[in-house]
């Protein structure tokens, strides 16, 4: 079956730095995306990893381990506007293509002063 | 540019009614995915079209869902004999192809409310 998991809430300070884990059982794998979604907004794409290693993109970064089914998202230099709903989702197996995404629940991180 | 767009943003109906959800997505892109996220889940896979074509409509929880996509654009998501259980966020996303670096782009979704 397809098994996305991440952690349901997080608290963390303004100004600190905070790491959102995610381990995925799918049956197949292009890619894994975070997605970032305000309360009541749509998700907008923050990161995208297929290869193994960390992406970096300013105060966001990526980390993929595709042997052992992990993912996190680190985010430094906590804002206030960072809370969020932050989602895990593995694009479908390659082979048919449909580049469906299957995510997770979503990690509800919030930012306090 | 225009990003996704969808209407209407909000839609009550009563139980046993049908319902169309429009979805406009960003110019040029050929892909185009319907999802539908309940209070505090993530985004649910219903239906995925390239093109004018229904790729994989394996998400669709039943036959009383249905998709199209006519003219390669704009597509119109349809329910049946609506139950209280459909409500929900349904988004909408597009993207420039399936595989590969290509984000989808999501719009701001229907919430569709079934008294």
């Amino acid at each position: 079956g397809q098994n996305i998991d991440q952690p349901t809430e997080m608290t963390a300070t303004e100004g600190a730095i905070v790491q959102i884990n995610c381990t995925y059982q799918t049956s197949g794998f292009n890619g894994l995306f975070w997605y970032q979604q305000h309360a009541g907004e749509a998700p907008t794409f923050l990161s995208y990893n297929v290869l193994d290693g960390l992406e970096e993109k300013g105060r966001f970064s990526s980390f993929l381990s595709r042997s052992k089914g992990y993912s996190y998202l680190l985010l430094k230099e906590l804002q206030m506007k960072d809370s969020a709903s932050y989602l895990c989702a593995v694009r479908d197996n390659p082979s048919s293509n449909t580049g469906k995404l299957i995510f997770g629940q979503g990690t509800t991180l919030q930012v306090k002063p | 540019g225009a990003g996704v767009s969808q209407t209407p943003s909000n839609k009550v109906t009563e139980k046993g009614k049908y319902v169309e959800l429009r979805c406009d997505p960003i110019s040029g892109h050929t892909a185009l995915y319907w999802y539908r996220q309940s209070l505090g889940q993530g985004p649910e896979f219903l239906i995925y079209f390239q093109g004018t074509g229904a790729a994989d409509d394996s998400g669709l929880p039943n036959d009383r869902f249905f998709a199209v996509r006519p003219e390669g654009s704009v597509s119109t998501l349809k329910i049946q004999r609506t139950e209280r259980g459909d409500s929900a966020v349904y988004l909408c996303a597009s993207s420039l192809g399936s595989g590969g670096y290509n984000e989808q782009f999501f719009g701001p979704g229907t919430r569709l409310t079934v008294l």
